[in-house]
C-alpha cells in the first residue's frame, strides 16, 4: 500500500520555466512533508520541507505547496534550470521529531536547453 | 558537511551468499537508516536504529538483519542473498528528532 505517491514517473520542462512535481498521500496521520533531489550515482539530498501548520514554504528558486484537505503537495522550482534534472522524491512524517519517512516513487525531471 | 559513506558502490553475489554492507557516518547522528530503491517503488525503509545495539524493523524487514555496534557505523546483513534482493541500498543517517536524513552514494548489489 503506496502511502505516498507520485503519479508522474517523469516530466520534462523548458529552461526558464516553472517545473510543477506533484504528490498525493494518502495517511492523515502525516504532517510533515520533505523533498528530496537525487542525482545519478548519488544519493538523495535534502532540498526542502514544510509543516502541516503551514501551506506553503518558500527556498529560493524552490517553493513547496501543502493543501492538507485535498492530502497533496507540490514542489514548484522556478525558473528551471538544466541542473534541476534529477529524480525527485517526497516524503512524508507522521510529526516532526519521529524520524520515519515514507517515501514516494520519485519523478525524474528534464530540464531542456 | 554530513558524510555518510557506504563501503561499497558496486557488487556481484551468488545466490545463498551472506552478503554485508557497510554504512559509516561522521556526524555523531543517533539515527541510522538502510532503504533500497527500486523502478517505480521508491524508497523503502528496511531497517532503522536510534542507537547502538538497538534496531527497529522498517517496511520491508524480511530476509536482512542488521547490527550497529558502535554509533556511527550500521551494518545490513543479508543472511542468504537472493535474485530478488538485487537492488541499489542507501544508508542514511540523522539526528534524534529531526526529520532530515542524510544519505551516502549508495551500493548497487546485483545477486545472480
Amino acid at each position: 500500500d503506496q502511502q505516498v505517491k507520485q503519479n508522474s514517473p517523469s516530466l520534462s520542462v523548458q529552461e526558464g520555466r516553472i517545473s510543477i512535481l506533484n504528490c498525493d498521500y494518502t495517511n492523515s496521520m502525516f504532517d510533515y512533508f520533505l523533498w528530496y533531489k537525487k542525482y545519478p550515482a548519488e544519493g538523495p539530498t535534502f532540498l526542502i520541507s514544510i509543516s502541516s501548520i503551514k501551506d506553503k514554504n518558500e527556498d529560493g528558486r524552490f517553493t513547496v505547496f501543502l493543501n492538507k484537505s485535498a492530502k497533496h503537495l507540490s514542489l514548484h522550482i522556478v525558473p528551471s534550470q538544466p541542473g534541476d534534472s534529477a529524480v525527485y522524491f517526497c516524503a512524508a512524517s507522521e510529526n516532526f521529531g519521529n524520524e520515519k519517512l515514507t517515501f514516494g516513487t520519485g519523478t525524474r525531471l528534464t530540464i531542456i536547453p | 558537511d554530513v558524510k555518510v559513506t557506504q563501503s561499497s558502490r558496486y557488487l556481484v553475489k551468488r545466490t545463498g551468499e551472506k552478503v554485508f554492507l557497510e554504512c559509516v557516518q561522521d556526524m555523531d547522528h543517533e539515527n541510522m537508516f538502510w532503504y533500497r530503491q527500486d523502478p517505480g517503488l521508491g524508497l523503502r525503509l528496511i531497517y532503522f536504529s536510534y542507537d547502538v545495539k538497538m534496531k527497529e524493523k522498517g517496511d520491508i524487514p524480511e530476509g536482512y538483519s542488521v547490527s550497529r555496534e558502535k554509533k556511527e557505523r550500521f551494518s545490513l546483513i543479508l543472511e542468504s542473498a537472493s535474485t530478488n534482493q538485487t537492488s541499489m541500498y542507501l544508508c542514511a543517517s540523522g539526528w534524534l528528532a529531526k526529520n532530515i536524513q542524510y544519505f551516502g552514494a549508495g551500493t548497487r548489489l546485483s545477486v545472480l
